[in-house]
């Protein structure tokens, strides 16, 4: 497995601004993923962020609305910009480890934006 | 496009009882994996039990145990001696066997109360 951390865990914004949150690995990953939790919902990915190149962003999302990067192989952000009330929601990063094909969560963000 | 459905929105068990939450779901794919997730309240996303497609066997992890029917795309997880902590939102994901993506495809998740 892999332990993952999040930053803010928590955070309440004020619309048109941006937030930036970071995602921790305690080892090498190739696979990292960010995944959106809105309120009563399942998750949905939002991309996948790969080392060395740019994200890939799944239908629906778009990069500057949720630009990503992946300086290295521990460690990635995700930011929410121009932020609206529509984004409040759960912002998960997880990785997969590739020995098993298992994909391991962070604790998430739980983004309120007024 | 391959989709996951969870019919059962809530569930309830009495302690020390089983309890089965089910799931369908839809791919033309033949390998794939499955997987079922648990988010308590603290919304930690905790891998439960896996089941590789190719696998006839039902995998089982302690009091977790799956009902895999390829045939039929089911994928249930039984829950045997409930817990108090097994309240949780259980989420069933379907992976595809490599492509282009490993990404996660999550059914709505199934609310279990767990009854003292």
């Amino acid at each position: 497995s892999a332990v993952i951390s999040q930053k803010p865990s928590r955070d309440i914004c004020q619309r048109g601004t941006s937030l930036t949150i970071q995602c921790q690995v305690d080892s090498q990953v190739t696979m990292m993923f960010w995944y959106r939790q809105q309120p009563g919902q399942s998750l949905t990915l939002i991309a996948t962020a790969n080392q060395g190149s740019e994200a890939t962003y799944e239908s629906g999302f778009v990069i500057d609305k949720f630009p990503i990067s992946r300086p290295n192989l521990t460690f990635s952000t995700l930011t929410v910009s121009n932020m609206s009330p529509e984004d409040s929601s759960i912002y998960l990063c997880s990785v997969e480890i590739l020995a098993n094909n298992e994909q391991f969560f962070g604790p998430g963000t739980r983004l309120t934006v007024l | 496009a391959q989709t996951v459905t969870q019919s059962q929105p809530e569930m309830s068990v009495q302690e020390a009882e089983t309890v089965t939450l089910s799931c369908t779901y839809d791919t033309s794919e033949s390998d794939y994996y499955l997987f079922w997730y648990k988010q308590p309240p603290s919304r930690q996303m905790i891998l439960v039990i896996r089941q590789e497609a190719y696998k006839q066997q039902n995998a089982t992890e302690n009091r977790f145990s799956v009902n895999f029917q390829k045939a039929a795309k089911s994928f249930s997880l039984k829950i045997s001696d409930s817990q108090l902590g097994d309240a949780a939102m259980y989420f069933c994901a379907y992976r595809p066997y490599g492509g282009a993506t490993n990404k996660l495809i999550f059914g709505t998740g199934t609310l279990l109360a767990v009854q003292p």
